[in-house]
C-alpha cells in the first residue's frame, strides 16, 4: 500500500499568515490522485482538494493544493481562527486508499 | 446529498458490528459513485475500511477484509458495514462517504457514530 507522511505534526501560527503542509508518498501517487481534508474536532472531515490542486465546491480560494509524483503540498493563505484542525492528505490511485497521519494547526 | 449512519453504539467483544448509512437528498446515482467507510479511533488517524458501489462491487482494505461485509439495498438508498469478531481496538468513530467516482475524493460525510466494542 501507497504510505503516506504528513509534515510537520503540528504548526502554531497567528491569523492572517500563510502555511504550507507536506504530504509525501512512499510511491508515485499515479494520476495525482490525491486529495486534502479538513477536520475539526466533534465534525465529520470536510474535502478541500481532489486531484492534488483542483478545489472542492465551495472552498475559499485560501486553500490551494499543488504537487504530483510523490511531494504533494496543501497551502493556507490569510489564515482564519476557524481553520484550527487537523488536515489529511488522502490518495486514491491505488486500493486500499490511505491516509496521511494528519498534520495539527493551531492559531495563535 | 446527506448521508447519516446509524446502529448500535456499543457491541461486545467476538461479537459483529452492523452499521446502516442512509442516502437521503438526492437520487442515488447508478455507477456515479463509490460509497465508503471509514473510521477514527479516539486521538489516531483516519482509516479507510472499504467501499461498494451500486452494482455492489466492493473492495476491502486487506488489513480489515477477513473480517468486513459491505452490501447495498438500493430500494432503500441504503449502504451497510459488517465488521466480525471484533476486539477493543475496533473502537472508533465510524463515518460513511461517497465518493464521485470521475472526480474523486470524499465529498460528503456522514456526521459519524461512535461504536464502543466492550467485554
Amino acid at each position: 500500500e501507497i504510505v503516506l507522511t504528513q509534515s510537520p505534526g503540528t504548526l502554531s501560527l497567528s491569523s492572517g499568515g500563510r502555511v504550507s503542509l507536506s504530504c509525501r508518498a512512499s510511491q508515485s501517487v499515479s494520476g495525482n490522485y490525491l486529495a486534502w481534508y479538513q477536520h475539526k474536532p466533534g465534525q465529520a472531515p470536510r474535502l478541500l482538494i481532489f486531484g492534488a490542486s483542483s478545489r472542492a465546491t465551495g472552498i475559499p480560494d485560501r486553500f490551494s493544493g499543488t504537487g504530483s509524483g510523490t511531494d504533494f503540498t496543501l497551502t493556507i493563505s490569510r489564515l482564519e481562527p476557524e481553520d484550527l484542525a487537523v488536515y489529511y492528505c488522502q490518495q486514491y490511485s491505488r486500493s486500499p486508499y490511505t491516509f496521511g497521519q494528519g498534520t495539527k494547526l493551531e492559531i495563535k | 446529498v446527506q448521508l447519516q449512519e446509524s446502529g448500535p453504539r456499543l457491541v461486545k467483544s467476538s461479537q459483529t458490528l452492523s452499521l446502516t448509512c442512509t442516502v437521503s437528498g438526492d437520487s442515488f446515482s447508478v455507477g456515479d459513485s463509490y460509497w465508503s467507510w471509514i473510521r477514527q479511533p479516539r486521538g489516531k488517524g483516519l482509516e479507510w475500511i472499504g467501499h461498494i458501489s451500486y452494482s455492489g462491487s466492493s473492495y476491502y482494505n486487506p488489513s480489515l477484509k477477513s473480517r468486513v461485509t459491505m452490501s447495498v439495498d438500493t430500494s432503500k438508498i441504503q449502504f451497510f458495514l459488517q465488521l466480525s469478531s471484533v476486539s477493543a481496538a475496533d473502537t472508533a468513530v465510524y463515518y460513511c462517504a461517497r465518493e464521485v467516482v470521475a472526480r474523486g475524493g470524499m465529498d460528503v460525510w456522514g456526521q459519524g457514530t461512535t461504536v464502543t466494542v466492550s467485554s
